[in-house]
């Protein structure tokens, strides 16, 4: 199985912060990697498919980059609404295993 | 797009359940189906897939053998039978849209349902 690392774990960040979180892959999974949103007792959303292309809706302060087995994705200018557990998705093989998740929290 | 599961509960260990999820506002048979499911507490772990026809399924080694997908595409329907349940299966179980292709992805998600693995 693929096997997915995300650092960091946790970010402590204010309102107005531009953060970077960053996602491995155990092996080279092209720009087969997705990122998820999830906020307290809800079901995740999807943020940004194929390492770099942002759902339509999804703010532009979102972006993502990567290819190979190392991915970022960086927020620019945090809101409020941000503020939740982001976690990275290898699609390339099953099982389409997911990162431990990253959470931000406010500062 | 909703997606709407139905079906948890409380069941003891060695014990069955049927997960049900209602799909509507896309084209139910176009569409491949994944469930991942989320432990207390815990991060996300994807399960199982099927494919719009239902021809072709995958599973994760930690369900495979005692889980199976299948679906209704006449009514629109995605589900989960889960046999041999252990303490480890407790967690919220969601279904998504698993968009196939040149890309892999899942758009949208359920609210999910509490599958509780107690005695």
């Amino acid at each position: 199985d693929i096997q997915m690392t995300q650092s960091p774990s946790s970010l402590s960040t204010s309102v107005g912060d531009r953060v970077t979180i960053t996602c491995r892959a155990s092996q080279n999974i092209s720009t087969y990697l997705n990122w998820y949103q999830q906020k307290p007792g809800k079901s995740p959303d999807l943020l940004i498919y194929a390492a770099s292309r942002l759902r339509s809706g999804v703010p532009s302060r979102f972006s993502g980059s990567g290819s190979g087995a190392v991915f970022t994705l960086a927020i620019g200018s945090l809101q409020a609404e941000d503020f939740a557990v982001y976690y990275c998705q290898q699609s390339f093989t099953t099982p389409f295993t997911f990162g431990p998740g990253t959470r931000l929290e406010i500062k | 797009v909703q997606l709407v599961e139905s079906g948890g509960g409380l069941v003891k260990p060695g014990g069955s359940l049927r997960l049900s999820c209602a799909a509507s506002g896309f084209t139910f048979s176009d569409s491949y189906m994944s469930w991942i499911r989320q432990a207390p507490g815990k991060g996300l772990e994807w399960i199982s897939y099927i494919s719009s026809g239902g021809s072709y399924s995958n599973y994760a080694d930690s369900v495979k053998g005692r889980f199976t997908v299948s679906r209704d595409n006449a009514k629109n329907s995605v589900f989960l039978e889960m046999n041999s349940l252990r303490a480890e299966d407790t967690a919220v179980y969601y279904c998504a849209r698993d968009r196939r292709g040149r890309l892999n992805y899942l758009d949208s998600w359920g609210q999910g349902t509490l599958v509780t693995v107690s005695s």
